[in-house]
């Protein structure tokens, strides 16, 4: 069976700080990725960032990183120097490669202070 | 430019009535998906297919009815069946197969049944 889980619900950030969002996951599988996506209150999901598991290095798109840490099964987003506009909900999800549905988490709300 | 629609943005109801929500994309995805989410929640599995003509329930698939005819097109209909419609669609796809895949997402529907 595949979970994630997103221990929390709410975090707030001071503008130009870094944040870290968690996340752990659950897979027997070998070969999977995990992923992240911003929601705004708009309502759309953007995806962020990949991560596949047999990748060496963690992956980087601009201010997000991912903190793949494999034997603890943690997918950590690092978002570095956070602006008002990420204010949003963050969703964690995976999927093994032989299967095919996505596995989402039950989000965290982040919210940027001025 | 490539991309997944939803239509209508917003989307009212009388009780009783069905509704088709519709989803499109010209990404060339095999692999389109429908989730429904309500405040504050995460994301639910309604239906997905893999490939034209074939579809599979997901975790709440009571109420609702899913076609693939086409590959670029794979509507929703929420039944009277369903209990508590109210509540934010998002259809996304994806490549599909085995292997790493990404799922993107359309803008979403707010269905209020009145």
């Amino acid at each position: 069976a595949q979970k994630i889980t997103q221990t929390q619900p709410g975090m707030f950030v001071q503008e130009k700080e870094a944040v870290t969002l968690d996340c752990t996951y659950d897979t027997s599988d070998p070969s999977y990725g995990l992923f992240w996506y911003k929601q705004p209150s708009s309502g759309e999901m953007i995806f962020l960032i990949y991560q596949g598991s047999y990748d060496q290095q963690n992956a980087t798109e601009g201010r997000y990183s991912l903190n793949f840490q494999k034997a603890r099964k943690s997918a950590n987003l690092v978002i570095s120097a956070s602006q008002l506009g990420d204010s949003a909900m963050y969703f964690c999800a995976m999927r093994a490669y032989n299967f095919n549905k996505f596995y989402f988490g039950s989000g965290t709300k982040l919210n940027v202070k001025p | 430019d490539g991309g997944i629609t939803q239509s209508p943005k917003y989307l009212f109801r009388k009780e009783g009535q069905n509704v088709t929500l519709s989803c499109e994309q010209n990404l060339n995805h095999d692999a389109m998906y429908w989730y429904r989410q309500d405040p504050g929640q995460g994301l639910r599995l309604i239906y997905y297919s893999q490939i034209v003509n074939d579809f599979q329930k997901g975790d709440i698939a009571e109420g609702y009815s899913v076609s693939r005819e086409k590959k670029e097109s794979f509507p929703l209909t929420v039944t009277s069946a369903q209990k508590n419609p109210t509540a934010f669609y998002l259809c996304a796809s994806s490549i599909g197969g085995s292997g790493p895949d990404t799922q993107y997402f359309g803008p979403g529907t707010r269905l209020t049944v009145l």
